[in-house]
């Protein structure tokens, strides 16, 4: 049971350039979530899943886009990649009963666009 | 707008000793979920403790409990005996009722041997 497992662990990127970062969970989660960090700013919330075909924008959506073709995968696109996407990325999923379960975080990704 | 609020971005203590992180909140819910995460060096999002907003006990894991005052929208983490292992970013976060977390902007706690 690897839990939430994020590709790449650390990725540099030109502006301009385009990536997809892969989120991949074992757990049966419903729920999926992309989160970027920056200094000072906690964790915002990018966009996000309820279910397998499904997306939702979150606080901070402008210049990505997600897709979640299967349950276990939540791949997050960056089209054209700017310096201000410098950040480091986490993916997150949770368990659905009808309350809220605790969401468990992969181990991130640290992006850097030059 | 429904925030969280942490007003200590750093904060130390001598091993063994007890210290307290202070986290506000602001929603007009009744029915939400608190917590905290820590996130040490190695930047892996650990959940320390949870806590639901319609129960009025305390929740506890061992060395870590929460002092949580609904009406005073308070939520902070008491860690008792700390540990080296201890340091570490530690983030307050809510639900606000819904399926999205939103988090606090952290307290770096530093446990000095």
């Amino acid at each position: 049971n690897a839990g939430v497992t994020q590709t790449p662990k650390f990725r540099v990127l030109k502006t301009g350039q385009s990536m997809t970062l892969l989120c991949a969970q074992d757990m049966n989660h419903e729920y999926m979530y992309w989160y970027r960090q920056d200094p000072g700013m906690g964790l915002r919330l990018i966009h996000y899943s309820v279910g397998e075909g499904t997306t939702a924008k979150g606080e901070v959506p402008d210049g990505y886009n997600v897709s979640r073709l299967k349950k276990q995968n939540f791949l997050l696109g960056l089209e054209s990649a700017a310096p201000s996407q410098t950040s480091v990325y986490f993916c997150a999923s949770s368990y659905f009963s009808g309350r809220q379960e605790t969401q468990y975080f992969g181990p991130g990704t640290r992006l850097l666009v030059l | 707008a429904q925030t969280v609020t942490q007003s200590q971005p750093e904060m130390s203590v001598q091993e063994a000793e007890t210290v307290t992180l202070s986290c506000t909140y602001d929603t007009s819910e009744s029915n939400y979920y608190l917590f905290w995460y820590k996130q040490p060096p190695s930047r892996q999002m650990i959940l320390v403790i949870r806590q639901e907003a319609y129960k009025q006990q305390n929740a506890t894991e061992n060395r870590f409990s929460v002092n949580f005052q609904k009406a005073a929208k308070s939520f902070s983490l008491k860690i008792s005996d700390s540990q080296l292992g201890d340091t570490a970013m530690y983030f307050c976060a809510s639900n606000f009722g819904n399926e999205k977390l939103t988090f606090g902007t952290g307290t770096r706690l530093t446990i000095i041997p």
